[in-house]
């Protein structure tokens, strides 16, 4: 989707390593949803954001949104096998959020 | 059910048929949404639900798309006349209520159409 770009769009990282992806949106953000997907299968819901400044984390993940409520990182501490998938946000950008507008995702491989 | 459901799995067609995809959501969510997902890229809104209501269908690409929810539960999205631009991976995803509650959106495994 134009409205929101993901950067890098693929990245390979050695296991044991850190690693972060980005969201940017041209509107502001009501919500921002990450999500995981794995080759054939669907999305995984992993984290949701909608305050400006929040930060949540799970196990080794933390997301944040921005201040300003369009832009958001995702990183993953200490990479391992399980990580590797295609990471996507997606997000609210009406007040009366319904539809989610998704990134192209990032395609994440991480090396043993 | 335990998670949003989609059958088939994997559905091939010869161009000009017609194809329904099925949609269980997840027990008692009111909202159901469909997504586009072509090979690389991410999902695309099609069409949205509360209830039985189709509240937002701005998405759907041409009158051949078609989905309803007649009961508030179960979905069927019909594809008609089926071109090769519609080979892609379609999700269905629920929700509890997207309208009185900020809450994310479960997808389902979706289905693979392959149109030849």
């Amino acid at each position: 989707s134009q409205e929101l770009e993901q950067s890098p769009q693929s990245l390979i990282v050695q296991e044991g390593k850190n690693l972060t992806i980005n969201c940017t949106s041209s509107k502001t953000l009501y919500g921002l949803y990450w999500y995981k997907q794995k080759y054939g299968e669907g999305l995984i819901f992993l984290m949701m954001l909608q305050k400006g400044g929040e930060e949540k984390s799970h196990e080794k993940i933390t997301a944040k949104l921005d201040e300003k409520k369009q832009q958001s990182s995702l990183h993953i501490t200490a990479s391992q096998p399980s990580h590797a998938g295609i990471y996507l946000c997606g997000a609210d950008t009406r007040a009366a959020g319904n539809k989610l507008t998704f990134g192209g995702g990032t395609r994440v491989l991480v090396k043993p | 059910g335990a998670g949003v459901s989609q059958s088939p799995r994997y559905k091939v067609a010869k161009r000009g048929q017609d194809v329904a995809l099925r949609c269980d959501p997840i027990s008692g969510h009111v909202s159901l949404f469909w997504y586009q997902q072509a090979l690389g890229q991410g999902p695309e809104f099609l069409t949205y639900f509360q209830n039985e209501a189709q509240l937002d269908k701005s998405g759907l690409p041409s009158d051949r798309f078609f989905a309803e929810r007649p009961e508030g539960s179960v979905s069927t999205l019909k594809i008609q006349r089926t071109q090769q631009e519609d080979s892609a991976v379609y999700l269905c995803a629920s929700s509890p209520n997207v309208i009185t509650s900020n809450q994310p959106q479960h997808f389902g495994d979706g289905t693979r159409l392959s149109i030849l």
